[in-house]
């Protein structure tokens, strides 16, 4: 059964980082492409960035550019989301999520609060 | 930036169809993908590439697209089948990949 288990969110001040991490399993981790999507309270989806198999191609919504970096570590099974200069903007439930082209498989999500 | 429109809104009688649009611009050229959300719950997927449909997923659920219009179809909707829906699609030209706004679901 694929598993995907997101940990990290939490309060953060205005211009705070914070870093969330997916633990996988139940699937080949490095053959697939990963992606983080999110839902700030009361709205719709928003795909935030993916990460290619072997982590040599990534791409990440314009709102974000600059300020997250995705990462992976296929040894570890492990998919990371890097969060910089955060703003109020960037409060929502992040998802994990297996697939880039189509999301497959969704993690539970973890809330990210920007709130002084 | 690639966009695709949905209605907020969609309500059905127990054991008709419901049918959910998602507008974009030649968006027959692209493969869409549809995605159910109940409240409190991440979403599931529910049609990819168009019109497959994951196992598990009932073959009251089907879909469809061509020109500027993809559709989601849900025949003999149940009660349970209320919830959120999103199409999304994979927008090549900018590598993003873009959400409808999502449509809610209420069966009356």
């Amino acid at each position: 059964e694929v598993q995907l288990v997101e940990s990290g969110g939490g309060l953060v001040q205005p211009g705070g980082s914070l870093r969330l991490s997916c633990a996988a399993s139940g699937f080949t981790f490095s053959s697939y492409w990963m992606s983080w999507v999110r839902q700030a309270p009361g709205k719709g989806l928003e795909w935030v960035a993916n990460i290619k198999q072997d982590g040599s191609e990534k791409y990440y919504v314009d709102s974000v550019k600059g300020r997250f970096t995705i990462s992976r570590d296929n040894a570890k099974n492990s998919l990371y989301l890097q969060m910089n200069s955060l703003r109020a903007e960037d409060t929502a439930v992040y998802y994990c999520a297996r697939g880039s082209y189509s999301i497959e498989n969704w993690g539970q999500g973890t809330l990210v609060t920007v709130s002084s | 930036s690639y966009v695709l429109t949905q209605p907020p809104s969609v309500s059905v009688a127990p054991g008709k169809t419901a049918r959910i649009t998602c507008g974009g611009n030649n968006i027959g050229s692209k493969s869409v993908h549809w995605y159910q959300q109940k409240p409190g719950q991440a979403p599931v997927l529910v049609i990819y590439y168009d019109s497959d449909r994951p196992s598990g997923i009932p073959e009251r659920f089907s879909g469809s697209n061509s020109g500027n219009t993809a559709t989601l179809t849900i025949s003999r909707v149940e009660a349970g089948d209320e919830a959120d829906y999103y199409c999304q699609v994979w927008d090549s030209s900018s590598d993003h990949a873009v959400f409808g706004g999502g449509t809610q679901l209420t069966v009356l």
